[in-house]
């Protein structure tokens, strides 16, 4: 199975910040990674698929890079509704597996 | 406007049983793969099962059917087409499949795997 370790676990920043997350696969996934945001009580809404495609509707300070085994989440100009946590997909094979996610939170 | 509704949640001791059921609207259904996908309290996401789209309106018997391995052999994914609908028959329950259990669409392009609609999520408890 494919590993994915995010860094950080949880960060504080402030409104107007730029925000990097990354995550680091066990075994190269090519192009094929996700990012999610969840806020709590709700579901999932997917922001970026393969590495760096933004997802219909997303924000364009929303932007991804990254390929084999390192990827990078990054939000320029951080927003009140983007605190959140995000989590990181691999989309290569299966089994499927996620990221422990990034809280990020209002400093 | 894509809708995803899950149901069937609740409360169940352990080595029992639940029929998870996610009812879709607003899109052509048989044409998309889905999945589901669980977090248990306070915790990440984590990925259950798939089942590719299928061309048959009432058996999945075409569609190809990926699980976890700390649900294979207990849980069952099963969609059935002419009620837009998607199931997860989950037997034998522990304690550690206590989470909200979401369905979620995946998306048409070339790649696979990648969600781009989920629905609420349904809770299941499974305590004695």
């Amino acid at each position: 199975d494919i590993q994915l370790t995010q860094s950080p676990s949880s960060l504080s920043a402030s409104v107007g910040d730029r925000v990097t997350i990354t995550c680091r696969a066990s075994h190269s996934v090519t192009k094929y990674l996700d990012w999610y945001q969840q806020k709590p009580g709700k579901a999932p809404k997917l922001l970026i698929y393969t590495a760096s495609s933004l997802e219909g509707g997303v924000p364009s300070r929303f932007s991804g890079s990254g390929s084999g085994t390192d990827f990078t989440l990054t939000i320029t100009t951080l927003q009140p509704e983007d605190f959140a946590t995000y989590y990181c997909q691999q989309s290569y094979n299966i089994p499927l597996t996620f990221g422990g996610g990034t809280k990020v939170e209002i400093k | 406007e894509v809708q995803l509704v899950e149901s069937g949640g609740g409360l169940v001791q352990p080595g029992g049983s639940l029929r998870l059921s996610c009812a879709a609207s607003g899109f052509t259904f048989k044409t998309y793969s889905l999945t589901w996908v669980r977090q248990a309290p306070g915790r990440g996401l984590e990925w259950v099962s798939y089942i590719s789209s299928s061309s048959s309106m009432i058996h999945d018997a075409d569609s190809v059917k990926h699980y976890a391995d700390s649900v294979k052999g207990r849980f069952t994914i099963s969609r059935d087409n002419a009620k837009n609908s998607l199931y997860l028959q989950m037997n034998s329950l522990r304690d550690e499949d206590t989470a909200i259990y979401f369905c979620a669409r995946e998306k048409m392009t070339a790649a696979r795997f990648d969600f781009d609609s989920w629905g609420q999520g349904t809770r299941v408890t499974v305590s004695s």
